[in-house]
């Protein structure tokens, strides 16, 4: 998973309730994503940061919220609004978004799961 | 509009014979495509990149072609191996793409018969 960590890996929320997912890199990476991925489904972007204290809405950011308050970290909200929360999270990162070309690396994901 | 999309959903091959998973992109903007296997419950992982400026480019057992006249790109795997079962994406980055963002096709779902 090449030093991206995400947690918890499976994650169970009852209607209402917002919850926080976790992602963690130790590779000294400018930039981070979140998205999301529904089974039998590619990946659809939420939001991205490409540095810390600034983050973008990616393609499906309503109902999601991020904060990017420190360059390893890039945790992701999930919050009521979001009328369809079950999915496969999955946390990325690249050395910086200043390049077209630049690879990412993807963390083990989260399993949401709406009660 | 944009997109990324592969021709077939399931690839079944016998063990040892060689894999081709094919791709489409639409976006001819695109100058980096990526493939990526993603195992039953686990995040992607890539496996090789190619630029543009390429047709071609081998990796261990796994060889990327890129035809941009026909906005074509396929991933060869060679001696194919249980392990090899997966699904696998491929994704486009168009070069004015400054934000690092990614256009993923919904993946082909490779099963390796032993």
């Amino acid at each position: 998973d090449g030093g991206i960590t995400q947690s918890p890996k499976y994650l169970f929320r009852k209607e209402g309730q917002n919850v926080t997912l976790s992602c963690e890199q130790n590779l000294n990476h400018d930039a981070m994503y979140w998205y999301r991925q529904d089974p039998g489904q590619g990946l659809r972007l939420i939001y991205y940061s490409q540095i810390v204290n600034d983050f973008q809405k990616g393609d499906i950011a309503e109902g999601y919220s991020v904060s990017r308050e420190k360059k390893e970290s890039f945790p992701l909200t999930v919050t009521s609004a979001q009328k369809n929360p079950t999915a496969f999270y999955l946390c990325a990162s690249s050395i910086t978004p200043r390049s077209s070309t630049d690879t990412q690396y993807f963390g083990p994901g989260t399993r949401l799961t709406v009660l | 509009g944009e997109s990324v999309g592969l021709h077939l959903p399931t690839l079944s091959v016998q063990e040892g014979d060689n894999s081709i998973i094919n791709c489409a992109y639409s976006n001819s903007a695109s100058d980096y495509f990526i493939w990526y296997k993603q195992e039953s419950g686990k995040g992607p992982q890539f496996i090789i990149d190619i630029r543009s400026n390429m047709d071609k480019r081998q990796g261990q057992r796994v060889t990327v072609l890129l035809n941009k006249t026909v906005k074509h790109l396929s991933l060869q795997i060679a001696a194919t191996q249980p392990g090899d079962s997966a699904v696998y994406f491929c994704a486009e980055s168009p070069f004015y793409n400054q934000g690092g963002k990614l256009i993923f096709g919904q993946g082909t779902e490779l099963s390796v018969k032993p």
